[in-house]
């Protein structure tokens, strides 16, 4: 069945440094994808909306320039965390829209950062 | 300002018996909402999902119920299974925000044999 994936599951970083996540529709087609973003113990953030071909809508308090977004296909979105320090140290989800069924979302695995 | 809230941070339940789950939101535009269940360093997995036309949603042992003059919400497990020991989110919906969510605070449930 469709399934969202996301690569690395991992990331170790040393601080300033810049960090790329890849979201990929598998199967199926996505125009639009979630960023989410989850501090230790905590919710669930939307950060960003990804578009297939232009440009991404960030959430109130995000900041675009430091979080880039690139949906460059269909089936791939990329979140770029730039010049990364260790507040960014999160678990980065990302989403697809499911058009069928109860399950309004198809949710990737999930990246874990630690920047030192 | 968080639009939805899950109380309790955590609840301890015993085999067997019923776990309820609770959650209130503030955004009457609201019109979905649904459970998630989510381990640490993995996504969420859909539950259950409830519309605001109904009241009640029932799915094996998951039972949602949605009282909307009140907006709240809550999941019912019976009976729970020390399996269920997890952190289990509600998240909503607006039909203007295409199937963006906005996920409650979490509640991390244990049930002991």
């Amino acid at each position: 069945g469709a399934v969202v994936s996301q690569h690395p599951s991992r990331v170790i970083c040393k601080s300033g440094t810049s960090v790329k996540i890849e979201c990929r529709s598998l199967d199926f087609q996505a125009t639009t994808m979630f960023w989410y973003r989850q501090f230790p113990k905590q919710s669930l953030m939307l950060m960003a909306t990804s578009n297939e071909g232009s440009k991404a809508t960030y959430e109130q308090g995000v900041e675009k320039d430091k979080f880039l977004i690139n949906h460059a296909s269909l089936t791939l979105s990329t979140l770029t965390v730039t010049s990364a320090h260790p507040e960014d140290s999160s678990f980065y989800i990302c989403s697809a829209p499911r058009l069928t069924g109860p399950e309004t979302q198809y949710f990737g695995p999930g990246t874990r950062l630690l920047v030192l | 300002d968080q639009q939805v809230k899950q109380n309790s941070p955590s609840l301890s339940v015993q085999e067997g018996r019923i776990s309820i789950l609770n959650c209130d939101y503030t955004n009457s535009m609201f019109d979905y909402f649904l459970w998630y269940k989510k381990y640490p360093a993995e996504g969420p997995t859909f539950l259950i999902s409830i519309s605001s036309i109904k009241d009640k949603n029932e799915d094996g042992r998951f039972t949602v119920f949605l009282n909307k003059s009140a907006k709240h919400l809550s999941l019912h497990i019976v009976p729970s299974q020390p399996g269920d020991s997890a952190v289990y989110f509600c998240a909503a919906s607006a039909h203007e925000g295409f199937q963006k969510l906005v996920f409650g605070t979490g509640t991390r449930l244990l049930v002991s044999p």
